[in-house]
């Protein structure tokens, strides 16, 4: 179906909670990708991996981790959320070659950190 | 410092007018160049993908142009319909492989008004 599903889309979270993003896909894709999206700014890349537990640190990486257990799989936390976090996270997923049409963005997951 | 620059800003046209959106970036190496459309609160969702020295591309009423010598695109739409607003957002690719990194602009806010 070609699709890239995040969980939660909404989220209001305490400061120093933990926090869990999830992402899944249904392209078999091998790379998967976690920006955060703020206002007046492109998107920062957090995270990416290449495949079941090959991650590798983005720009921004710091306050965050992730896990990959499955390919389809990928999932954002962040241990005890500070109010700088707050923001529109996006998960993605491209094959390996991604020059082509293949790169593919979920609808986003909109966490308020108070 | 930015990488991607996108201009306008924001743009505002009537419905039925045609417009132009503009990104220049300083991305080396600059394999491929790709448009998104973010509706408000929604994910990004590919328009086209421009690769090669001179491309155009046409999707529809949306149609692209990339000059790598200028390191400059231009996205074009025609005939502008209430659901093109939007925002709009460039994409700049350093290698063709999920080994490289993407570069966004922070993209220009359309707004087709009746």
């Amino acid at each position: 179906d070609m699709k890239v599903t995040q969980m939660p889309r909404y989220l209001i979270k305490r400061m120093g909670e933990n926090v869990l993003l999830e992402c899944g896909q249904d392209m078999s894709h091998e790379t998967m990708y976690w920006y955060r999206q703020d206002p007046g700014l492109g998107l920062q890349l957090i995270y990416i991996s290449y495949d079941v537990d090959s991650n590798s640190e983005g720009d921004i990486p710091k306050g965050y981790r992730v896990s990959r257990k499955k390919r389809e799989h990928f999932s954002l936390i962040l241990d005890s959320a500070k109010t700088n976090q707050t923001s529109v996270y996006f998960c993605a997923s491209s094959s390996t070659e991604i020059s082509g049409n293949t790169l593919y963005f979920g609808e986003g997951s909109r966490l308020i950190v108070v | 410092k930015t990488q991607v620059e996108q201009s306008p800003q924001s743009l505002v046209v009537r419905q039925g007018e045609n417009c132009v959106l503009q990104c220049n970036y300083s991305v080396t190496p600059d394999n491929h160049l790709r448009w998104f459309k973010q509706d408000t609160g929604k994910g990004l969702v590919s328009l086209t993908v421009l690769v090669h020295e001179n491309d155009k591309t046409s999707n529809g009423r949306y149609s692209a142009t990339l000059d790598k010598d200028a390191k400059h695109s231009t996205l074009h739409i025609t005939a502008t319909l209430l659901d093109d607003t939007a925002t709009y957002i460039c994409v700049v690719g350093d290698r063709g492989s999920a080994l490289g990194r993407l570069h966004f602009g922070a993209g220009t806010q359309l707004i087709v008004i009746p």
